[in-house]
């Protein structure tokens, strides 16, 4: 079936630091591919998603390219910063409207 | 503002108790959806509905029931039957295709006692 991996966390790192969140997918057919963030305590929100493959998602400074020789949707950033500590979410929509998610990569910035 | 709305934050209710969790949306959203997370594990589907007056189970919906009489409400029920009901839920609602995202609730996490 259907499935989503993420690297595992927590992912430490200093501001201004380089990041990538590692997310490889397992699907049929041509899925949508999202990021989703999840600050503490609160719901989800959609960071940024792609339709299509060698589709760029972009938002805030984050970026996800679908690839799918690789079957692959890693985020990067160029520099974080602490605010962007949060739980980070990959997830595919396949042909209906169920997602598949990822377990979250969890990322700490210290100043 | 459009957006979806789950009361309470926080709830606590003592063992053996049925408790009902409100999520609201007003943003026309024909799905909605009910999510469990739990620390290390992501999310976890319990229930959808793409339509009003029908719903399907997701992964884990034992120990759970849901109704959708109107479009704009999905509450959840926790029942006495579910052996590890302390978690923190979250509602999510989606306007059409696949390729649109879905919208959340700021969540509710129960604690039972």
């Amino acid at each position: 079936g259907d499935s989503v991996t993420q690297m595992e966390g927590p992912v430490t790192l200093s501001e201004e630091a380089f990041l990538t969140i590692n997310c490889t997918y397992t699907a049929t057919g041509y899925p949508s591919l999202f990021w989703y963030v999840q600050y503490p305590g609160e719901g989800l929100q959609l960071l940024l998603k792609a339709t299509k493959a060698d589709d760029k998602g972009s938002n805030k400074g984050f970026e996800a390219t679908y690839r799918k020789e690789t079957t692959s949707f890693h985020l990067e950033k160029g520099s974080v910063q602490v605010s962007d500590s949060a739980v980070y979410f990959c997830a595919l929509s396949p042909n209906n409207r169920k997602l598949i998610w990822g377990l979250g990569t969890s990322l700490a910035v210290n100043p | 503002d459009g957006g979806i709305t789950q009361s309470p934050k926080y709830l606590f209710r003592k063992e053996g108790q049925n408790v009902t969790l409100s999520c609201e949306q007003n943003l026309n959203h024909d799905a909605m959806y009910w999510y469990r997370q739990d620390p290390g594990q992501g999310l976890r589907l319990i229930y959808y509905s793409q339509i009003v007056n029908d719903f399907q189970k997701g992964d884990i919906a034992e120990g759970y029931s849901v109704s959708r009489e109107k479009k704009e409400s999905f509450p959840l029920t926790v029942t006495s039957a579910q052996k590890n009901p302390t978690a923190f839920y979250l509602c999510a609602s989606m306007w059409g295709a696949k390729d649109n995202e879905q919208f959340f609730g700021p969540g509710t996490r129960l604690t039972v006692l």
